[in-house]
């Protein structure tokens, strides 16, 4: 069980190239998440998924989509990237988000840098 | 719309000593629940310790242990017989029924040998 992996761990991107962030978790989780994390700062919500074909905006979803074709994968692409976008990326996934106590796991992390 | 403030961005405390990290938080929900993530250099965030807001008894792992004041909104984490281990970022977070996660800003705690 090798819970929530994330690749690459690291990538530097120049102004406008595009990337996709990838995320995999094999607990059969309906519920997957990405946040970004600036530095000095906590853990802001990009988008999120509750299952396989849906997926909605969090706090701060420009410059990002995402896709859900999977339970299993939840894909973050970005289009055109820009220095704003230097963050290290979490993704993570929870069995359910209705009940509160529901515990998220969350991947080791991409370190995003854009020149 | 809720809020989670953590004041102190960094602490120290000496090994084997006891620490506590202060959180607030800003709510008019009843049932909630609130965590403690830890971020070590890994960046891996891991779950410390979390707590029901229905449940009066403070919640308690290991070395770990939470002070849940409800009206007060305050939900501090202690931790006893720190080890050079615990050092990391230390992230309070709310969460209510059906929502998202929110997350403070953290503290970071040194340990000292």
């Amino acid at each position: 069980n090798a819970g929530v992996t994330q690749t690459p761990k690291f990538r530097i991107l120049k102004i406008g190239q595009s990337m996709t962030l990838q995320c995999t978790q094999d607990m059969n989780h309906n519920y997957m998440y990405w946040y970004r994390q600036d530095p000095g700062m906590g853990l802001k919500l990009i988008y999120y998924s509750v299952g396989a074909g849906i997926t909605d905006k969090g706090e701060v979803p420009n410059g990002y989509n995402v896709s859900r074709s999977t339970t299993e994968d939840f894909p973050l692409r970005l289009e055109l990237a820009a220095p704003s976008q230097t963050s290290v990326y979490f993704c993570a996934s929870s069995y359910s988000a209705r009940v509160p106590q529901e515990t998220q796991y969350f991947g080791p992390g991409t370190r995003l840098l854009v020149l | 719309a809720q809020t989670v403030t953590q004041s102190q961005p960094e602490m120290s405390v000496q090994e084997a000593e006891t620490v506590t990290l202060s959180c607030t938080y800003d709510t008019s929900e009843s049932d909630y629940y609130l965590f403690w993530y830890k971020q070590p250099p890994s960046r891996q965030m891991i779950l410390v310790i979390r707590q029901e807001a229905y449940k009066q008894q403070n919640a308690t792992e290991n070395r770990f242990s939470v002070n849940f004041q409800k009206a007060a909104k305050s939900f501090s984490l202690k931790i006893s017989d720190s080890q050079l281990g615990d050092a990391a970022m230390y992230f309070c977070a709310y969460r209510s029924a059906g929502d998202k996660i929110i997350f403070g800003k953290g503290t970071r705690l040194h340990i000292l040998p």
